[in-house]
């Protein structure tokens, strides 16, 4: 079956350095999202697109955020210069359609560790 | 906005035991909403969903979940639990026109002993 992978799955980084954190959807799906989850906490939204655009952000998507699909089959998350509040579990999902009735399908995630 | 509750943090179970994990949401509209399960060391996947129509809805693996509008609930169950089930299973809602913009719980860790 195919799967959504994720990479690295750990990331260790000093605060104020920027991080990519790498995802490829599943071939024929057209939606993507960012999702994260601070230990303890929500598996919070933060982001999703479409057709080469940002569809909708949550207030957590600030301007050191920003995604990207550069070619075919990646998407990628970047925080330009991270805090230490931004240590969590980052989840790439991807969808064939964004309706509620098409399931997300989720990576396994990349453990980013602000120090 | 809406929102989810999951009161229980960690579910420990003897394997073959009934097991309830519950789910209360918040909405001012009508939801849709799944139960995600995260085996160890990998990703959340569905495990089932209410859309619409019968309120008991079933998994493959014997799980089901009731929608309950009337109390805000979408309680997850299994009759008899195997150790394999052990996991972290999140509740999450969305609202007409919400698509795939989820709103999670916090989860549950079910532990299965045997």
């Amino acid at each position: 079956e195919p799967e959504v992978t994720q990479t690295p799955s750990h990331q260790v980084t000093q605060m104020g350095q920027e991080v990519i954190l790498r995802c490829v959807p599943i071939s024929n799906h057209l939606y993507f999202y960012w999702y994260r989850q601070i230990l303890g906490q929500k598996v919070e939204f933060l982001v999703s697109f479409y057709n080469n655009e940002i569809s909708e952000k949550s207030e957590i998507f600030d301007d050191q955020f920003s995604v990207e699909r550069p070619d075919g089959s990646n998407f990628t998350l970047k925080i330009r210069s991270t805090k230490l509040e931004d240590s969590a579990m980052y989840f790439c999902a991807s969808s064939e359609l964004s309706s509620y009735n098409s399931p997300l399908h989720f990576g396994n995630g990349t453990r980013l560790t602000v120090t | 906005a809406q929102s989810v509750t999951q009161l229980d943090s960690q579910v420990p179970v003897f394997e073959e035991a009934p097991v309830e994990l519950r789910c209360n949401y918040s909405s001012s509209v009508s939801v849709y909403l799944f139960w995600y399960v995260q085996y160890p060391n990998q990703g959340l996947q569905l495990l089932l969903k209410y859309l619409s129509g019968s309120t008991l809805v079933e998994s493959i693996n014997g799980f089901e979940a009731e929608f309950n509008k009337s109390q805000t609930s979408f309680h997850l169950r299994k009759p008899s639990v195997h150790i394999s089930d052990t996991a972290e299973y999140f509740c999450a809602v969305t609202i007409t026109g919400g698509g795939n913009k989820l709103t999670f719980g916090t989860g549950t860790q079910l532990k299965v002993e045997l």
